[in-house]
């Protein structure tokens, strides 16, 4: 059974710092990992998708990056700013279940000015 | 140009009076997702349509039953509301559940509340 763990669970940082969140799961055969952003009680942003052949994918100041053989993905903020501030989440989809992903419990940011 | 639409977006139900929530989409995506999402926590798949065909989780409660009438619409029913149902209700689309077109599309989700 696919585990999705988010460490930590809470981070803060000051503006303007670069960061990183991680994100590990137990089994390797992935079809992709999925990256999402939620603002308190809204539903997800899907904020980038990195397909199992892939290492990482990169829009604006985020960069996912992707290691299968050793079940990580990590999520690189740069410059970070206030409105940064939310819940990420990462999801698993794998190659048995096609149409189930596995979501870790998130990692909440809090950027402070 | 609101892709994922749930509706409503806040309810308010009574213990085990039934209750319907309801998600469209104007992506035409083959694929329909119900989550729950409790406070704090991972969403958790109930089930999902690919196209006509039903997909049910095997820990998801017989109490939540879906409908899926034609592409755009897709409902989640609650037959008997218990305080434990009090969640976040999420849905998603995707285009497929292929390699190249399984990327999920959230929408801003129900908040259930069971009095």
């Amino acid at each position: 059974k696919q585990e999705v763990t988010q460490i930590p669970a809470a981070l803060s940082v000051p503006e303007g710092e670069n960061l990183v969140l991680n994100c590990s799961f137990t089994d390797s055969a992935i079809y992709n990992l999925q990256w999402f952003r939620q603002d308190p009680g809204k539903g997800l942003t899907s904020l980038l998708l990195i397909q199992s052949s892939q290492r990482e994918q990169t829009s604006g100041r985020l960069n996912a990056s992707l290691d299968k053989s050793s079940g990580r993905s990590t999520l690189y903020i740069a410059a970070s700013q206030p409105g940064d501030s939310a819940t990420y989440l990462c999801a698993v989809r794998p190659h048995t279940n096609a149409g189930k992903s596995t979501f870790g419990d998130g990692t909440t940011l809090t950027v402070k000015p | 140009d609101a892709m994922v639409i749930q509706n409503p977006r806040y309810q308010v139900t009574q213990f085990g009076k039934p209750v319907t929530l309801s998600c469209s989409q104007t992506l035409n995506h083959n694929v329909m997702y119900w989550y729950q999402q409790k406070s704090s926590q991972a969403p958790k798949l109930l089930f999902h349509y690919y196209d006509k065909d039903f997909n049910n989780e095997a820990d998801t409660p017989d109490n939540f039953q879906s409908r899926r009438p034609n592409t755009s619409f897709c409902f989640l029913d609650i037959r008997s509301p218990g305080l434990g149902d009090a969640a976040m209700y999420l849905c998603a689309t995707s285009r497929g559940r292929g390699l190249e077109d399984n990327e999920q599309f959230f929408g801003p989700g129900t908040r259930l509340t069971v009095l």
